[in-house]
């Protein structure tokens, strides 16, 4: 079965960095894209950005842009989202979502999440 | 950046009624939309996508409807398990979210 286990919850300071990493089991990480989703407490679901696990290929949203990079390491069936300058309104849950192979599309399988708290 | 702006914020129904939910798109995506529903400490779920679509192991009281700009997600008949967020998902651009309506016990 498709499964997507990400890493531990993560507290921070601002201006540091973090990286979330997301393991694909159950079927083939290169075949497919993996999406970033956050939310902050309270709040509702925002995309941050998708790569293609095949190619490497990107997209992001408007103010993700220079902030994140996502990568991935198909032999071990990993994606990576890393996030630096964190700010105290980085706070929120992220997850991993599996998406396209040629763009985000739908999010068929997610991750459980991974708590980022960004607090001096 | 195409917004998505879902209504009512949240609606108030009993078990055994029905549920109309809203998406408008500021902008045309097609069908290129899909439903999902969160949970209370769990990941969202994906119901329906493609508009009208129902995702693997969707029970057939949901459904979806629309294009272009404006879409639906209906519910025949809640069921207690039903109570919870819904968000529309646009992705024909890039990607982005509307902020949600949660259907909660009147």
């Amino acid at each position: 079965q498709v499964q997507l286990v990400q890493s531990g919850t993560e507290v921070k300071k601002p201006g540091a960095s973090v990286k979330v990493s997301c393991k694909a089991s159950g079927y083939t990480l290169s075949n497919f894209g993996i999406n970033w989703v956050r939310q902050a407490p309270g709040q509702g679901l925002e995309w941050m950005g998708w790569i293609s696990a095949y190619n490497g290929n990107t997209k992001f949203a408007q103010k993700f842009h220079g902030r994140v990079t996502l990568t991935t390491d198909t032999s071990r069936s990993i994606a990576y989202m890393d996030l630096r300058n964190l700010r105290s309104d980085d706070t929120a849950v992220y997850y991993c979502a599996r998406g396209g192979i040629a763009a985000p599309t739908k999010f068929d399988y997610w991750g459980q999440g991974t708590l980022i708290t960004v607090s001096s | 950046e195409i917004v998505l702006t879902q209504s009512p914020g949240t609606l108030s129904l009993s078990p055994g009624e029905g549920a109309t939910l809203s998406c408008r798109a500021s902008q045309s995506v097609s069908n290129y939309l899909a439903w999902y529903q969160q949970k209370p400490g769990q990941a969202p779920r994906l119901l329906i996508y493609a508009a009208s679509s129902r995702a693997t192991g969707i029970p057939d009281r949901f459904s979806g409807g629309g294009s272009d700009t404006d879409f639906t997600l209906a519910i025949s008949r809640l069921e207690p398990e039903d109570f919870a967020v819904y968000y529309c998902q646009q992705y024909a651009f890039a990607s982005t979210f509307g902020g949600g309506t949660k259907v909660d016990f009147k």
